[in-house]
């Protein structure tokens, strides 16, 4: 089957340097992304990772190791706008998103 | 404000009722997905549509259907509601089928079956 792991939980204070890890067992890639959702909001899209590396945008960087079937979401400075749910994502061979079942970021001040 | 608009934002209905939910994608965007989401549990993707025709199929129940018309707005919908129904619903809109095309998400429609 399908399946991405995430930690359903992480906690960080304020300031800080937070890393969410994503694992995927997927049928094909395409590429691995990832959304943020405030409590009741919509999922917002954050950044892509196709190939190998890391992609950084602004205080968020994505990581990506497709030998590992691994990735990473950086999340730098933490700020207390960043708690919310963080969900990676994988296109696979069908073109469909398949969705990991979230993080949920906790920041203290 | 991505674009994406979804009505009605609330909807409270009885068990054995059938509902509509709507969805209007962003200008030019012509994939539209349906998520269910039930409380402080992940995305469960439902279907997609892209440009009128079934693309793909998630965990979508029998009771529920959904269509997407010429004019690319689409719904969804569940008949012979369950308590279990109770959830967030989402949809979201991209380009098209490229593996680099992002979903924006619309504000979403909670589903209340009492």
């Amino acid at each position: 089957g399908q399946s991405l792991e995430q930690p359903s939980e992480v906690t960080a204070v304020e300031g800080a340097i937070v890393q969410i890890n994503c694992t995927y067992q997927t049928s094909g890639f395409y590429g691995l992304s990832w959304y943020q959702q405030h409590d009741g909001g919509a999922p917002t899209f954050l950044s892509y990772n196709a190939l190998d590396g890391l992609e950084e945008t602004g205080r968020f960087s994505s990581f990506l190791s497709r030998s590992d079937s691994y990735g990473y979401l950086l999340l730098q400075e933490l700020q207390m706008k960043d708690s919310a749910s963080y969900f990676c994502a994988v296109r696979d061979s069908n073109y469909q998103l398949i969705w990991g079942a979230g993080t949920k970021l906790i920041i203290k001040p | 404000d991505s674009g994406v608009t979804q009505t009605p934002k609330h909807l409270i209905t009885a068990t054995g009722q059938r509902v509509t939910l709507r969805c209007s994608p962003r200008s030019g965007d012509l994939s539209v997905y349906w998520y269910q989401q039930s409380l402080d549990q992940g995305l469960q993707f439902l279907i997609q549509y892209y440009n009128g025709e079934e693309r793909a199929k998630g965990n979508i129940l029998e009771r529920f259907s959904a269509q997407q018309f010429p004019d690319l707005h689409s719904e969804l919908n569940l008949s012979s509601l369950e308590l279990g129904d109770s959830a967030l619903y989402f949809c979201a809109s991209s380009e098209g089928l490229a593996d680099t095309d992002t979903q924006y998400f619309g504000p979403g429609t909670r589903l209340t079956v009492l």
